[in-house]
């Protein structure tokens, strides 16, 4: 069955801008969860997502939002983007209730902020 | 503050070798713990995990072990073999339990270890 897709998968933005990311989890999968990874902090949580409603959020400012969609679909939104910003951002999907709990990652988003 | 933390940035091993990777915690009320693994240009794929119920759990040539009163975990992999070289990050996680009602998505990662099997 197919992985976790995430669009764009690169892209570049100047300072001030705002950009959204996509995500569709595996088939079935109901909680989708957002990472930032940079190579100085590692990969952080940001937020989760399940049944449409935020379930934790991480701790990065207001700037950084998502949303889910009825068929699981997510996105989330930067807005006002920063230099500090620039990092890969990974989704994560997992069935949400019962299963093993493991999160499926995708392949990421490469955000670069000029 | 790290809560999760893998203190060797990098490893290298000799093919056929033993590998172990660390990772220590500090908040004694996780009670789930997971290995991934990643390949540059690819996103994290999930290893192996361990129950804070259980002190070991193997899965082929992977063996996590658990030890809870020093708040320690580590990842052997035996025997090695080049295609095992990534970034091996360990994660803990709070509320996952056994009737997986709480949260599953809120992962507390280290910062990863950069691991090379020589051929």
């Amino acid at each position: 069955k197919a992985g976790v897709t995430q669009t764009p998968r690169y892209l570049i933005k100047t300072r001030g801008q705002q950009v959204t990311l996509s995500c569709s989890p595996i088939s079935g999968h109901r909680s989708v969860s957002w990472y930032q990874q940079t190579p100085g902090q590692g990969l952080q949580f940001l937020f989760e997502y399940f049944s449409e409603t935020q379930r934790n959020k991480g701790n990065f400012p207001g700037r950084f939002s998502g949303r889910q969609f009825s068929n699981s679909r997510s996105e989330m939104n930067v807005s006002t983007l920063e230099l500090g910003d620039s990092a890969l951002y990974l989704c994560a999907s997992s069935l949400g209730l019962g299963g093993t709990g493991e999160l499926f990652f995708g392949e990421g988003s490469r955000l670069t902020v000029l | 503050d790290q809560q999760v933390k893998q203190n060797s940035p990098s490893l290298s091993v000799q093919e056929g070798r033993i590998s172990i990777l660390n990772c220590d915690y500090t908040n004694s009320m996780f009670d789930y713990f997971l290995w991934y693994k990643k390949y540059p240009a690819e996103g994290p794929t999930f290893l192996i995990s361990i129950s804070s119920i259980k002190d070991k759990n193997e899965d082929g040539r992977f063996t996590v072990f658990l030890n809870k009163s020093a708040k320690h975990l580590s990842l052997h992999i035996v025997p090695s073999q080049p295609g095992d070289s990534a970034v091996y990050f360990c994660a803990a996680s709070l509320g996952r339990g056994l009737n997986y009602g709480g949260s599953q998505g809120n992962l507390i990662f280290g910062k990863g270890t950069k691991l090379s099997v020589k051929p």
